[in-house]
């Protein structure tokens, strides 16, 4: 069955430094990946979205890198601020080939940025 | 761009009572909208594909008869979630897409439903 695992629940990065969060995925062929962020009690909030045929797409201090072979994405967010702390959630398209259909999202990595 | 609206926001129903909650596109034609659930620490389930003018399509497990979905216009979609019971106690979320960029779904702030 499809499966997307995300690394870990809770993430504590010190102010500055770079956030790395990891996105895998088993028995899917996306077109691409999103990635959300959710705070408590809100709806998520669209990030960024990278094709199969991408390898790296940045948006500000936000990358994102997609690996089709390792099925793997990993997300960064440079020089990182308290103001950054949520849940951020990868989603792929819920069936292959990148139709036109609801999205399939991991868990959610907790990321809390400590002053 | 890209505003969805969600109302209400929170609502507490006795169990046995039916409960509508209304998604919206405030700046741009949804083509497509969606539902989702998710319950306290966890990933956002999709429930239903719904698109304008026709019949909603509900994934695996979802009851199309306890969760009444309709898009009549390119801006609005509603669920109604019929005879309420506790364990339907949930975060609903809409996304709707449509306009550029189709692969993006944008989010709605979503509804807190209470059943007692």
């Amino acid at each position: 069955s499809q499966k997307i695992e995300q690394n870990s629940e809770a993430l504590n990065i010190q102010e500055g430094k770079t956030a790395t969060l990891t996105c895998n995925y088993t028995n899917y062929s996306p077109a691409y990946l999103q990635w959300y962020r959710q705070d408590p009690g809100r709806g998520p909030v669209f990030l960024l979205l990278i094709r199969e045929n991408e390898k790296e797409k940045r948006k500000e201090r936000l990358k994102v890198t997609f690996d089709t072979t390792l099925k793997q994405s990993l997300f960064h967010i440079t020089a990182s601020q308290p103001a950054d702390s949520a849940t951020y959630l990868c989603a792929l398209d819920s069936q292959s080939g990148g139709g036109a259909d609801g999205l399939t999202f991991g868990k959610g990595t907790h990321l809390i940025i400590q002053p | 761009g890209a505003v969805v609206s969600q109302h209400p926001s929170r609502v507490i129903c006795k169990s046995g009572t039916s409960v509508k909650i209304e998604c919206r596109s405030l700046d741009f034609q949804a083509t497509t909208m969606f539902w989702y659930r998710q319950f306290p620490k966890q990933s956002l389930m999709l429930m239903a594909t719904s698109n304008e003018g026709s019949k909603a399509t509900y994934e695996q497990g979802v009851e199309k008869d306890k969760f009444l979905i309709n898009h009549a216009s390119l801006t609005l979609s509603t669920l109604t979630v019929t005879s309420a019971h506790p364990e339907d106690s949930s975060f609903y979320i809409c996304s709707a897409r449509g306009g550029w960029g189709w692969e993006t779904q944008y989010f709605g702030p979503g509804t807190r439903l209470l059943v007692l």
